[in-house]
């Protein structure tokens, strides 16, 4: 059963820490990683990872996926109160199922 | 462009009605889901579809049912409305292989 693993569960920063998200995952015929930003309403993108080693970055958002290891961590530099939200890990399967399994995610509050 | 779109916003059922949420992407895309999310969990999968014509259940499909009759719809039904479908769920939509899912802005559901 494919399964998707986020630690940790719960995080509290003050404005202006860093702080590194991490995603686990075990699935049969990985294709991508994904990650997610959901604050009241649905989930907005914000990296798709397929190649080992290779950062995505956005302002102060990066990722990066360890196809070895089988996890991927999502870093967030300078936190602002606007980066809090539930950040999901989604795994895309290949090979006719094409399912995309979500972790719990991680909530993140970033007190002023 | 309205993208994922799904109705009702709300919605609130007595216990043992059936009811329909419906979900429609106007973007061609092939693949799409419907997920469930319980409050401060992440986002479990119900049923997928890969292509008009074609279901397949997910994590947690018991008590739901779907059909994918046209490529744009893709609706969900509650037969007998239960306490534990109480949730927010919500649909998604990706068009090929290696690109994003995007969502609809969610269902909450309450059955009393």
């Amino acid at each position: 059963e494919d399964k998707v693993v986020q630690s940790p569960l719960s995080l509290v920063v003050h404005e202006g820490d860093t702080v590194t998200l991490n995603c686990s995952y075990e699935v049969t015929n990985f294709r991508s990683l994904l990650w997610y930003k959901q604050e009241k309403k649905a989930p907005t993108f914000l990296f798709m990872l397929t190649s080992s080693g290779i950062e995505k970055k956005s302002g102060r958002l990066s990722s990066i996926l360890d196809k070895k290891e089988l996890f991927s961590i999502l870093n967030i530099t300078a936190t602002q109160t606007g980066d809090s939200a539930i950040y999901l890990c989604a795994v895309q399967n290949q090979g006719g199922s094409e399912k995309l399994v979500f972790g719990k995610g991680t909530k993140l509050t970033v007190n002023p | 462009n309205a993208g994922v779109t799904q109705t009702p916003k709300f919605r609130i059922l007595k216990i043992g009605q059936s009811m329909t949420l419906q979900c429609t992407q106007d973007m061609n895309h092939n693949y799409m889901y419907w997920y469930r999310q319980d409050p401060g969990m992440g986002l479990k999968l119900i049923y997928y579809s890969v292509g008009a014509g074609i279901t397949d259940k997910g994590e947690v499909p018991n008590g739901y049912n779907v059909s994918r009759s046209t490529t744009e719809d893709f609706p969900l039904r509650l037969e007998l409305a239960a306490p534990s479908q109480t949730s927010v769920y919500f649909c998604a939509s990706r068009g090929h292989m290696n690109t994003e899912a995007f969502f609809g802005q969610g269902t909450r559901l309450t059955v009393v």
